[in-house]
């Protein structure tokens, strides 16, 4: 089982709605990445955090640290933000390169 | 202030063939991490690298695979006698500190082995 669990694995939605991407981890983390995959396989880090919530443009990611739950929102979203969205933390175990849970794929329809 | 650079973006080789991979991190940044993502998985954690010193390779396959980060240049990623079980992305990223701090990843290198 993933240590980094994401849903839903694949969305589809119309432009201009709001976007959800829940991320749940099972072993204690200490920061939580959101990573954006374009199609053309670049990564981009759109946050890390380790509590609260953060906010960029129409993105906004919030995080639970006691409920082991994080969450990425896009606003009026646009076709522009169709990619894989990949959350990714820091986990309990030895490494210390980040746990990925295995992205959900994001289509926003014209 | 140049992003994190990988090269090559694609590259192909044939089975047995050795393949070298380099990321160059961002300016200021000394710790780099090397990932793959194997078609239709998600990102895997390989090895934790700052300068000269390994800090974690427990995602590394443990034979073929080596890294290193030297004092001048870039990190390499080397891997020997490929196989085609090794075609993956291979991803780069770099921050300025460990455990904590903001990663920033590389356009990736793509390797195709024949």
């Amino acid at each position: 089982k993933n240590e980094v669990e994401q849903s839903p694995q694949n969305l589809t939605a119309q432009e201009g709605e709001f976007i959800t991407i829940n991320c749940s981890y099972s072993v204690g983390i200490s920061a939580l990445h959101w990573l954006q995959q374009h199609p053309g396989g670049g990564i981009v880090s759109l946050f890390m955090l380790s509590s609260g919530k953060k906010k960029h443009g129409r993105l906004i990611a919030t995080i639970n640290i006691q409920e082991k739950h994080s969450s990425l929102h896009i606003t009026a979203s646009h076709p522009r933000d169709s990619a894989v969205y990949i959350c990714a933390g820091h986990s309990g175990g030895g490494a210390d390169g980040l746990t990925f849970g295995k992205g959900t794929h994001l289509i926003i329809q014209p | 202030n140049a992003g994190v650079m990988q090269n090559p973006r694609h590259l192909v080789r044939r089975r047995g063939q050795e393949a070298r991979l380099r990321c160059s991190p961002m300016k200021g940044h000394s710790h780099v991490y090397w990932y793959r993502q194997l078609p239709e998985e998600g990102l895997k954690f390989m090895v934790y690298l700052q300068k000269e010193n390994i800090i974690d390779e427990s995602g590394m396959p443990k034979e073929r695979f080596s890294a290193e980060f030297p004092k001048e240049g870039p990190s390499i990623l080397r891997i020997q006698q490929v196989v085609r079980g090794d075609s993956a992305a291979y991803f780069c990223a770099s921050s300025r500190g460990g455990l904590g701090n903001e990663a920033f990843f590389g356009q990736g290198t793509r390797l195709t082995v024949v």
